[in-house]
């Protein structure tokens, strides 16, 4: 069965600081990666995607994709209290677009 | 771009009754839509996958009979829920993908919250 594991967290940060969110996937064909924030009782947003091994910078957020360890990271740098959320990591694992979700890693940002 | 909207945003019905709930893309055409369910503090469940003209690719125990999905323009999915029990009460969230521009990318509705009584 093809998994995407993140730890349930949740992960606490002070307001300012680096956050870094983790998520390994089993299958070592997948091309497809993608970083999802999803704040209490709404529907996830799409925060990054990543294709190629290295780091990917938008802002505040980098993506960091490593195939050959089969893990993806984000990193968020100086922490809000408004990042407070579950962050989904996302892996399309069997082609087409149907994509394998991790159960989250929630992330508190305290003040 | 990438904007998906879903209605309603939240139903209340009553046991037996059939709730039918809308997702559409509204700057591009998704080939692909997908139905996810999320229970309270639990992660997405993908229900089913549906290509526009095509029947719905359900998952592993999921009822086809129940959750009928229809994909019938590269705009609009709808779902419904025959026959809703309290047991169906759920967050009900749709995706869209299959614009060129965005490959495999998923863009999530903001979501339908059904209470059944």
């Amino acid at each position: 069965q093809k998994e995407v594991e993140q730890n349930s967290g949740p992960l606490s940060v002070p307001e300012g600081a680096i956050a870094s969110l983790n998520c390994t996937y089993s299958d070592r064909g997948s091309q497809s990666f993608f970083w999802y924030r999803q704040y209490s009782g709404k529907s996830p947003e799409l925060i990054m995607s990543i294709y190629s091994n290295g780091d990917k910078e938008d802002g505040r957020f980098t993506a960091q994709l490593n195939k050959a360890s089969q893990y993806v990271s984000l990193l968020i740098r100086d922490s809000q209290p408004s990042d407070s959320a579950t962050y989904l990591c996302a892996v399309n694992t069997g082609g087409g677009n149907k994509l394998t979700f991790g159960t989250g890693t929630q992330l508190k940002v305290e003040l | 771009g990438a904007v998906v909207s879903q209605h309603p945003s939240w139903v209340i019905c009553k046991s037996g009754t059939s709730v039918k709930i809308e997702c559409r893309s509204l700057d591009f055409q998704a080939t692909t839509m997908f139905w996810y369910r999320q229970f309270p503090k639990q992660s997405l469940m993908l229900m089913a996958t549906s290509n526009e003209g095509s029947k719905a690719t359900y998952e592993q125990g999921v009822e086809k009979d129940k959750f009928l999905i229809n994909h019938a323009s590269l705009t609009l999915s709808t779902l419904t829920v025959t026959s809703a029990h309290p047991e169906d009460s759920s967050f009900y969230i749709c995706s869209a993908s299959g614009a060129a521009l965005w490959g495999d990318t998923q863009y999530f509705g903001p979501g339908t919250r059904l209470t059944v009584l």
